[in-house]
């Protein structure tokens, strides 16, 4: 049973444009949402978080959105370079995790930016 | 600059051996926790422990066990290693007690290979 799920396993998106990850959950106790980017043989690095008190958080080219009523979150990229090029992995927590800051994991949506 | 390591990039050992994943932050987190990721499964929480001498069971803990004797070291235990464990593991730690901002910083990964 996945309660966090990334339904496009991979994107592909040409530079300067923009680049859309999808995630959805079915969790309604998470109340605290990121985003990992993972290159090959590197673990994976934070990226971007959304509490869900707020329903856009921007970090330069990355902006996650949230949409509590459909459970669903997504993270923009503009414009999309090739050093994008990466797994991204969305994750959830809060409710159940009693204050151990447990995340559930998507499966990941490989980006390929191309020139 | 955080960090979290591991004693192996890659590892190669036989059905049946036992196998030892350390980690070790210098963060002073109190919280660590070992995952592994399978493609098409992303993330998934194997153990995780919330201070010294204290773990919790993830989602797949079957088939493994863990020690934590120091705060700054986590480590994975292959007690009988199987094919089915052959895996990319990481190992993560981050801020612990009532922290709202749940990032967790990973290593690189250890790739297990079970023969």
């Amino acid at each position: 049973d996945q309660q966090v799920k990334q339904n496009s396993p991979s994107l592909s998106v040409q530079e300067g444009r923009i680049s859309i990850l999808n995630c959805d959950y079915t969790n309604s106790m998470f109340d605290y949402f990121l985003w990992y980017k993972k290159y090959p043989a590197e673990g994976p690095t934070f990226l971007i978080s959304i509490s869900s008190i707020k329903d856009k958080n921007e970090d330069g080219r990355f902006t996650v959105f949230l949409n509590k009523s459909a459970k669903h979150l997504s993270l923009h990229i503009v414009p999309s370079q090739p050093g994008d090029s990466a797994v991204y992995f969305c994750a959830a927590s809060g409710g159940f995790s009693g204050g151990y800051n447990k995340l559930i994991f998507g499966a990941g949506t490989r980006l390929a930016v191309h020139p | 600059d955080v960090k979290v390591t591991q004693s192996s990039r890659y590892l190669v050992k036989r059905t049946g051996e036992k196998v030892f994943l350390e980690c070790v932050q210098d963060m002073d987190h109190e919280n660590m926790f070992w995952y592994r990721q399978d493609p098409g499964l992303g993330l998934r929480l194997i153990y995780f422990s919330y201070d010294v001498k204290m773990k919790e069971k993830g989602d797949i803990p079957e088939g493994y066990s863990v020690s934590r004797e120091k705060k700054e070291r986590f480590s994975l235990i292959l007690e009988s290693a199987s094919t089915n464990q052959t895996s990319m593991y990481l190992c993560a730690s981050s801020l612990g007690g009532g922290y709202s901002y749940n990032e967790q910083f990973f290593g690189p990964g250890t790739r297990l290979t079970v023969l």
